[in-house]
């Protein structure tokens, strides 16, 4: 059973656009919900990050939006740019279970110039 | 520089070989994890660490085996029992140990395996 579910597979959106990735989840038990971007051949990095206590949360560019009660979260890049093309991976930490994380599938975004 | 240093960065290995991935972080982390990355399939955790000697099995540790013998050291091995061991391999380590508050991962830069 996958814990969080992650949407689309990939995207593709024009410079300047807003890209959009979706997070959903059934665990209550999730405290935490993390963004992390991946380049080709590297190790994923933190981007931004939410409690489940805040609605919205904006740093630059991007933006993450939390739906408690839908359980769903979802990340907005607003003005796309070619350096933004990159693995995309939402996941949610666990307070029950050592702490741990559980990650989506991943999004492979790319952006057109 | 702080942070989490993979290698080798590729590493060939032939079938019924066992093979030793070296993780070592100079953040002063307690927690440390090792990740699974296949294409389309996202992270999967193999094995977990929260404080030295002492180490829990995460959701796909068969034919894998690791030790914490020191904080800064999470070694990774990849033995023959592993019947599918080609993928890229991830190293991270968070802060706290479990329940104390957000535990961000930080990563290593990976090591890619290919079996032969």
């Amino acid at each position: 059973q996958q814990q969080v579910k992650q949407s689309p597979q990939s995207l593709i959106v024009q410079k300047g656009g807003i890209s959009i990735i979706n997070c959903a989840y059934e665990n209550t038990a999730f405290d935490y919900f993390p963004w992390y971007q991946q380049f080709p051949g590297k190790g994923p990095a933190l981007l931004i990050a939410i409690r489940p206590d805040v609605s919205e949360k904006k740093e630059g560019r991007f933006t993450i939006s939390f739906n408690k009660s839908a359980k769903q979260f979802s990340l907005h890049i607003m003005d796309s740019q070619p350096g933004d093309s990159a693995t995309y991976f939402c996941a949610a930490r666990d307070r029950t279970n050592a702490g741990k994380s559980t990650f989506g599938d991943g999004t492979t975004l790319t952006v057109k110039p | 520089d702080g942070g989490i240093t993979q290698s080798p960065k590729y590493l060939f290995r032939k079938e019924g070989q066992n093979v030793t991935l070296s993780c070592e972080q100079n953040l002063n982390h307690d927690a440390m994890y090792w990740y699974r990355q296949d294409p389309g399939q996202g992270l999967r955790l193999i094995y977990y660490s929260q404080i030295v000697n002492d180490f829990q099995k995460g959701d796909i540790a068969e034919g894998y085996s690791v030790s914490r013998e020191k904080k800064e050291s999470f070694p990774l091995t990849v033995t023959s029992a592993q019947k599918n061991p080609t993928a890229f391999y991830l190293c991270a380590s968070s802060i706290g140990r479990a329940g104390s508050g957000a535990n961000v991962l930080t990563f290593g830069a990976g090591s890619r395996l290919t079996v032969l």
